[in-house]
């Protein structure tokens, strides 16, 4: 399978705990982004990496939310101190560079389903 | 900021033409997208348009026009499986951020 895979697909955590999420984009994507989605709503942006450079964070992602892709691969997505609020479907997405008409289409993983009790 | 408009819900007919509208008011607009979202599944890319016009894709077609801040979407023979959320976003400046709308759900009846 060479899409995007996310994992775990599934979380419940107890309210005040950490969690973290992976992310493997496609192999030959330098873009991957980070979507928070709740029931009902679109996707709403929080973060963009290119390559292994974090450029762009919305302000909605308190200082409770941090994200890495280290080697410019994989990417983690990490939540310290658990809210119920935090409860969402987390979706990664990944893209190519801006070479090529496609290159804008970002591609969705499953996403993983927290739910924090 | 940005600001995108949807309707909520639809219904139309197997075999019938629907038309899903999308207005947005962004500064530095650069490319509207479509994609489409089953339950509880990811969201699948529809289209994408930068230009004014019309993309045809099948029995998809994306229509842009900038200067009124408008999209549309319209799906052609419909089939009990086009039941699904529709989500309009945007892509804004010379950043990759894209702002999607709240979506459309179709449901597609027999």
């Amino acid at each position: 399978d060479t899409g995007v895979s996310q994992n775990p697909r599934h979380k419940i955590t107890k309210r005040g705990q950490n969690v973290t999420f992976r992310c493997d984009p496609i192999s030959e994507h330098n873009r991957l982004y980070w979507y928070r989605q709740t029931l009902g709503q679109g996707p709403e942006f929080l973060t963009y990496f290119q390559n292994e450079a974090q450029l762009e964070k919305s302000r909605l992602l308190s200082d409770r939310f941090s994200a890495e892709r280290p080697k410019g691969s994989f990417s983690t997505l990490e939540i310290q101190r658990t809210e119920q609020g935090d409860s969402a479907m987390y979706l990664c997405a990944s893209s190519l560079g801006p070479e090529g008409p496609l290159s804008y289409e970002q591609y969705f993983g499953p996403g993983t389903r927290l739910t924090v009790t | 900021g940005q600001n995108i408009d949807q309707p909520t819900e639809m219904t139309a007919t197997e075999g019938a033409i629907v038309q899903i509208n999308c207005t947005y008011q962004t500064s530095g607009f650069n490319g509207l997208f479509w994609y489409q979202q089953h339950a509880g599944e990811a969201p699948t890319f529809l289209s994408y348009n930068v230009l004014d016009g019309l993309e045809e894709k099948g029995r998809f077609s994306s229509f842009l026009s900038r200067s009124k801040g408008y999209s549309y979407l319209l799906l052609k023979e419909l089939q009990m499986k086009d039941s699904a959320s529709y989500l309009c976003a945007v892509r804004s400046g010379g950043y990759q951020k894209v702002t999607f709308g709240t979506g459309t759900k179709l449901q597609v009846i027999p």
